[in-house]
């Protein structure tokens, strides 16, 4: 079965860093692109970027470009959101998504993550 | 950045109804717009791709059109499990942005 798991729920506080992590499987990993989408409390979806597992190239949106880094780790078919210094405002659920076509940058997302939510506050 | 702004926001129907929502591109995007649905508490499913194109697994009663900026999804005969909130993604850009989603109430 295709799928992405994400990791658990995370509380921190504002100034910390975290990592929050997306793992394929049943699927090449190397051979699809893995998008990164928030959706604050309430709030409609906004993409935040992508990376392409096989060679860690990236793309952002110019709305979190600066704030976020996506990586990749395709040794264990794992993709990463991290932030190095949590505001209250990135409180919001994360999903990982899989495009439908193999080396595909732009597409519609077929496989999701379950989503991990991430809340800061202190 | 290219902008998708659905209508309308909230939609209440009752069941066998049928529902249309648009979503409108502020520049022309071909036909690289897709439907997804969320229910609450879950992550989105794609319904419809490519403006038009079916998805295995996805009923028959959701389908859409359109092409360039103006696109809709078309549900036939409403059942109580539709209720969810929808969202437009566009794909023609290297940025995918969304609309700001539909959410629909049944009554």
């Amino acid at each position: 079965e295709v799928q992405l798991v994400q990791s658990g729920a995370e509380v921190k506080k504002p100034g910390e860093s975290l990592r929050i992590s997306c793992k394929g499987s049943g699927y090449s990993f190397t051979s699809y692109w893995i998008s990164w989408v928030r959706q604050m409390p309430g709030k409609g979806l906004e993409w935040m970027g992508r990376i392409d597992p096989s060679d860690s190239y990236t793309n952002y949106s110019p709305s979190f470009q600066g704030h976020v880094t996506i990586s990749a780790d395709k040794s264990i078919s794992t993709a990463y959101l991290q932030w190095s210094s949590l505001k209250a405002s990135d409180t919001a659920m994360y999903y990982c998504a899989r495009p439908l076509g193999t080396m595909i940058a732009n597409d519609a997302f077929d496989i999701w993550g379950q989503g991990t939510m991430v809340t800061v506050s202190s | 950045e290219i902008v998708l702004t659905q209508s309308p926001d909230f939609q209440s129907v009752t069941p066998k109804e049928k529902v249309t929502i648009t979503c409108r591109a502020s520049q022309s995007i071909g036909s690289s717009l897709h439907w997804y649905q969320q229910k609450p508490d879950q992550s989105p499913k794609l319904l419809i791709k490519y403006a038009s194109q079916s998805i295995s697994g996805v009923p028959s009663r959701f389908s859409g059109s359109g092409s360039g900026t103006d696109f809709t999804l078309t549900i036939n005969s409403l059942e109580a499990e539709d209720a969810a909130t929808y969202y437009c993604h566009q794909s023609s850009s290297l940025q995918g942005t969304f609309g700001q989603g539909t959410k629909l109430e049944i009554k």
